[in-house]
């Protein structure tokens, strides 16, 4: 399963886009990308996924480059709420949930 | 609404004493796992079932053991409890689509086990 890095924290305003990357060096071929949100004693929660390119949903952005090798999660104007711990994965199937990125939203 | 439960939400044991945590879902997928999350960590994969098939993970203790008894059902066992295992236990489920897709995984609240 491919190992994912990413920032251990961010802080950021409310209103603001807020940008996490996430390395992943030796992504498989067949590898999906995958984005989830967990909040303080709750279960993680979906937020996007893209194998190439541009994603887009109703609350993330999702940019892949062509050698696939990092990811962008795009949040645009953040709210206080979304302050949350935001994990990378890669892989299909069962999951290896790597350290993830404390994003913190200030007032 | 479809969804994935955990009953009980808090579960307190003692030292060694076994313990059943419960999960059901109503999505109908043929795909369930089971994390454990320690504090201020990732959660971390102990086990899934695909469909009626069992898969452990390497470094999953023999202590933790699981059931599936039909679709909707999954337990988490576990034999001989230590204050280690103290943790949040995450059931997750999700429907593979098969060799062209990916997989949405869909997480319960979890259960927060209490060892003393």
């Amino acid at each position: 399963l491919a190992k994912t890095t990413q920032p251990i924290s961010m802080d950021s305003y409310e209103g603001q886009e807020v940008n996490i990357t996430c390395s992943h060096n030796n992504i498989a071929t067949n590898d999906y990308i995958t984005w989830y949100q967990q909040f303080p004693s709750q279960g993680p929660r979906f937020i996007i996924q893209g194998y190439k390119t541009k994603v887009t949903n109703e609350v993330a952005s999702l940019f892949i480059p062509a050698d696939r090798k990092s990811s962008t999660l795009s949040l645009p104007r953040v709210s206080l709420s979304d302050t949350a711990v935001y994990y990378c994965l890669v892989g299909r199937g069962q999951l290896t949930f790597g350290s993830g990125t404390q994003l913190t939203v200030l007032p | 609404d479809a969804m994935v439960i955990q009953n009980p939400r808090y579960q307190v044991t003692q030292f060694g004493k076994p313990v059943t945590l419960s999960c059901s879902q109503t999505l109908n997928h043929n795909v369930m796992y089971w994390y454990q999350q320690k504090s201020s960590q990732a959660p971390k994969l102990l086990f899934h079932y695909y469909d009626k098939d069992f898969n452990n993970e390497a470094d999953t203790p023999d202590n933790f053991q699981s059931r599936r008894p039909n679709t909707s059902f999954c337990f988490l066992d576990i034999r001989s409890p230590g204050l280690g295992d103290a943790a949040m236990y995450l059931c997750a489920t999700s429907r593979d689509q098969g060799a062209s897709s990916s997989y949405e995984q869909y997480f319960g609240p979890g259960t927060r086990l209490t060892v003393t």
